[in-house]
């Protein structure tokens, strides 16, 4: 009975590599939401996606990211050309169907732009 | 534009009294919310939810009001134990747009052995 796994726990990266995070959900969700959390600072929202769909990107940077949630595998997040300011811990969470319910968050990948 | 704001930092208590925190919110659509707690390096973990239709919701040692006029909720934990020293977060979710939750900046509760 797996919660929602994220891989890698830790993520090195030099300035102007990509970085991808991957996040699989509890079983039987199809609902992924992604947080940013900066040191000292609260979780701020980036993206939900629902399989195959991107519900709201809003807190999303226009340039640089992007999230995916195929039909089969993990959902992705990606970051171009990384830079400092992106050393954050990422955080997925997904839910059952996107209603009243609560969120299953993962252990979080920690994202360290040198 | 922080639409739910949690303005204490960081709050202190002795083992076995109650620990308050609180959370406001600007956004009249929001009508659910819920509670997290966070260790360091882990995920934030749920610990209690309330929707706009009741005004308490308790769960053992945890109980959450919220006030929809004065827009603002609090979770109370009595007793509190060194166990839960924790970030608390709490969280939102709107009537329209696309149901996304918004976090508040969270709280560091320390609790005094």
């Amino acid at each position: 009975n797996a919660g929602v796994m994220q891989n890698p726990r830790h993520l090195v990266r030099r300035r102007g590599q990509e970085a991808r995070l991957r996040c699989s959900p509890m079983k039987g969700h199809s609902h992924v939401y992604w947080y940013r959390q900066l040191p000292e600072e609260g979780l701020k929202f980036m993206v939900y996606l629902q399989k195959e769909n991107i519900i709201d990107e809003s807190g999303m940077p226009k340039e640089r990211f992007s999230a995916e949630f195929p039909k089969e595998g993990p959902s992705i997040l990606r970051i171009q050309q990384v830079v400092r300011g992106d050393s954050a811990a990422y955080f997925c969470a997904s839910s059952p169907q996107g209603g009243y319910e609560k969120l299953f968050f993962g252990s979080g990948t920690q994202l360290s732009v040198l | 534009d922080q639409q739910v704001k949690q303005n204490s930092p960081s709050l202190s208590v002795q083992e076995g009294r109650i620990s308050i925190l609180n959370c406001d919110y600007t956004n009249s659509m929001f009508d659910y919310f819920l509670w997290y707690k966070k260790y360091p390096a882990e995920g934030p973990t749920f610990l209690i939810s309330i929707s706009s239709i009741k005004d308490k919701n308790e769960d053992g040692r945890f109980t959450v009001f919220l006030n929809k006029s004065a827009k603002h909720l609090s979770l109370h934990i009595v007793p509190s134990q060194p166990g839960d020293s924790a970030v608390y977060f709490c969280a939102a979710r709107g009537t329209s747009g696309t149901y996304k939750y918004i976090f508040g900046t969270g709280t560091r509760l320390k609790v005094l052995a």
